[in-house]
């Protein structure tokens, strides 16, 4: 059983830039949800998706959107990249809705300059 | 708005005894708490999910508590070995629409041998 993957796993940006991260869930899981961790803090809820729709978004600009393909991998797009937007960047999947644990991936370590 | 606290001093001890790490919650009432184990680089993994119907659960070497009096979760390792140091996630998640986890920042754990 393959667990979840992201890529890339470190990337570095300049501000006002434009980036994709990737995430493939876990096999047999139809949720994924993505977190934004800064240094010395927790994972922040970023937003969640289920079946291709958006289930949920926390406390994040419209300049992060995402996206869940066929196949329930993912994709969490930031546009007009912000110094503060370095960060850990981190995709997590579960087999369903309200089962409340979370697999997560490695992370993609975002560096804006 | 729902806010869920832990140490943000790392905790020292010593190899053979019991770490006990604390996550306190405040203005609501989760439906569960989850324990998460984190290595510097790496994403979170799942430890133990305790609902709040449920006052305390057990795996291994692990224990975790939930007193809805005192609004209070305990994470207990027994016999805790160098190997065990991490920093420890708390999250929770609400029956108010939606279960996704909200995490605490973490509490580092050191054992010394």
């Amino acid at each position: 059983e393959t667990g979840v993957t992201q890529s890339p796993t470190h990337l570095i940006k300049t501000r006002g830039q434009q980036v994709t991260l990737r995430c493939s869930s876990q096999s047999g899981h139809n949720t994924v949800s993505w977190y934004q961790q800064a240094l010395g803090q927790g994972p922040q809820f970023i937003f969640q998706y289920y079946r291709e729709e958006e289930n949920g978004r926390g406390n994040f600009p419209p300049r992060f959107s995402g996206l869940q393909f066929p196949n329930y991998s993912s994709e969490l797009n930031v546009n007009a990249l912000e110094l503060d937007d370095s960060a850990l960047y981190l995709c997590a999947s579960s087999p369903a809705l309200n089962t409340g644990e979370l697999f997560f991936g490695e992370g993609s370590r975002l560096t804006v300059l | 708005s729902q806010k869920i606290e832990q140490n943000s001093e790392a905790l020292n001890i010593q190899e053979g005894k019991t770490a006990t790490l604390t996550c306190n919650y405040t203005n609501y009432s989760p439906a569960y708490l989850q324990w998460y184990r984190q290595d510097p680089g790496r994403g979170p993994v799942f430890l133990l999910l305790i609902r709040e119907n449920e006052k305390e659960k057990r795996k291994e070497r692990l224990k975790v508590t939930f007193d809805t009096t005192l609004k209070q979760s305990l994470f207990h390792i027994t016999a805790s070995q160098p190997a065990d140091s991490a920093t420890y996630l708390c999250a929770q998640g609400s029956s108010g629409g939606s279960y996704i986890p909200t995490f605490g920042r973490g509490t580092s754990l050191i054992v010394h041998p």
